[in-house]
């Protein structure tokens, strides 16, 4: 089983939709991050929580400790938001663990 | 301040040859970790480095190896490639190994073996 879920898989939504990722992990952590891929592209760390909730622009990003859950929302959804978002928790050090990213197309 | 910098960016081997990728970290950071990326297997940890030190290691065969410079620059080494070594290779920067410190990735260095 892996330590990180991530749900959904694949999200098609209209443009200006709200939309929410998930992510459950298993293992103790000492923080997670939400990190941004576009094809062929690198990896953008969005938001590196340890607890309660951050918010840059239109994305807000919030951790429940204690449930071990967090998710990821977009609010007012563009085209430009289309992406791969993957979850990715820290355990000691430098180490990530990742989910299996979410893979996100807005449609004008 | 420039961010992490991985070359090189595209590359093509042989089966049975090595590699060798470099990783940039920003300045200041001295601690490095690698990651593979495949279709079939995500993101996956290779190893970490601080300060010249490897901490951990991931699950993956001794044709990986990695080391640090003084400089905080770090190697990874991929020995008798074969066609399912072909992934993107990321590595991630911070400043230290511990709690409370962001991590940087850098834009992957993608490896197509043949």
């Amino acid at each position: 089983k892996n330590e990180v879920e991530q749900s959904p898989q694949n999200l098609t939504a209209q443009e200006g939709e709200f939309i929410t990722i998930n992510c459950s992990y298993s293992v103790g952590i000492s923080a997670l991050h939400w990190l941004q891929q576009h094809p062929g592209g690198g990896i953008v760390s969005l938001f590196m929580l340890s607890s309660g909730k951050k918010k840059h622009g239109r994305l807000i990003a919030t951790i429940n400790i204690q449930e071990k859950h967090s998710s990821l929302h977009i609010t007012a959804s563009h085209p430009r938001d289309s992406a791969v978002y993957i979850c990715a928790v820290r355990k000691t050090g430098n180490q990530f663990y990742f989910g299996t990213g979410t893979s996100l197309t807005v449609i004008p | 301040k420039a961010g992490v910098t991985q070359t090189p960016r595209y590359l093509i081997k042989t089966r049975g040859q090595q590699v060798t990728l470099s990783c940039s970290p920003i300045s200041g950071h001295r601690s490095v970790s690698w990651y593979q990326q495949t279709p079939g297997q995500g993101l996956q940890f290779l190893f970490e480095y601080f300060s010249e030190t490897q901490r951990n290691k991931g699950n993956f065969p001794g044709r990986f190896s990695g080391r640090q410079f003084s400089n905080s620059r770090s190697e990874m080494n991929v020995s008798t490639l074969e066609l399912g070594d072909s992934a993107l290779y990321l590595c991630a920067s911070s400043f230290r190994a511990g709690d409370g410190t962001e991590a940087f990735f850098g834009q992957g260095t993608r490896l197509t073996v043949v």
